[in-house]
């Protein structure tokens, strides 16, 4: 099938430690998104990818860093500099390079640090 | 900062129509019309999009005023599947596409 895939749903880390989440899609789509979703609130932009080996911050890129060295991945790390990590996590996914289509998003990584 | 205005919550029985408003005021000739909608602890799903003409897909309507500085969703037979939260964004998909999610609607469908 194709689609946009994070894993993992739920993930649990101790404050202080660097946590890495997936997101790969096997859309072809050149276009990449990272957003934090907090309890009752809206969809912030973290990163975003237009192409391959090229990113650029969102709105509350700080604590966060992303890489994307191949078209069907751009992974999430949460660095110990993120003051307040415990957040719902969603990726998306659209065509880019200028077409008028949608995003597909994952089903986020519930990411909780004790 | 989004671009968009919705009101934060909406009431429609089961069965009826849902008209949920979004205000995009300060939009420019080349932005688009996007609705999502995000079910409880789950990804957004596309809804719909619009430029300037009133588009209709199996999901739903929308309906652009002729100005653009606003827009309706209409889900014509609501259901209880239909609770979810409602967003409404304005893009444009250039080669610096930010999609940019305000905090939406909630709309609750009653039985």
């Amino acid at each position: 099938d194709g689609g946009i895939t994070q894993s993992p749903k739920y993930l649990f880390r101790k404050e202080g430690q660097n946590v890495t989440l997936s997101c790969e899609q096997n859309l072809n789509h050149d276009a990449m998104y990272w957003y934090r979703q907090d309890p009752g609130q809206g969809l912030r932009l973290i990163y975003y990818s237009q192409i391959v080996n090229d990113f650029q911050k969102g709105d509350i890129a700080e604590g966060y860093s992303v890489s994307r060295e191949k078209k069907e991945s751009f992974p999430l790390t949460v660095t110990s500099a993120q003051k307040n990590p415990t957040a719902f996590y969603l990726c998306a996914s659209s065509l880019g390079g200028g077409s008028n289509t949608e995003a597909f998003f994952g089903q986020g990584t519930r990411l909780t640090v004790v | 900062d989004a671009k968009t205005t919705q009101p934060p919550s909406m009431d429609c029985a089961e069965g009826r129509a849902a008209n949920l408003p979004c205000n995009h005021s300060t939009i420019s000739g080349n932005e688009y019309v996007y609705w999502y909608r995000q079910i409880h602890s789950q990804g957004p799903q596309y809804i719909i999009h619009g430029l300037k003409n009133n588009e209709t897909n199996e999901m739903a309507s929308l309906i652009i005023t002729e100005d653009r500085k606003s827009s309706t969703l209409i889900l014509p037979h609501a259901t209880l599947r239909d609770t979810a939260v409602y967003y409404c964004i304005v893009r444009v998909p250039n080669r610096d596409d930010k999609i940019i999610f305000g905090k939406g609607t909630r709309l609750h469908i009653l039985p």
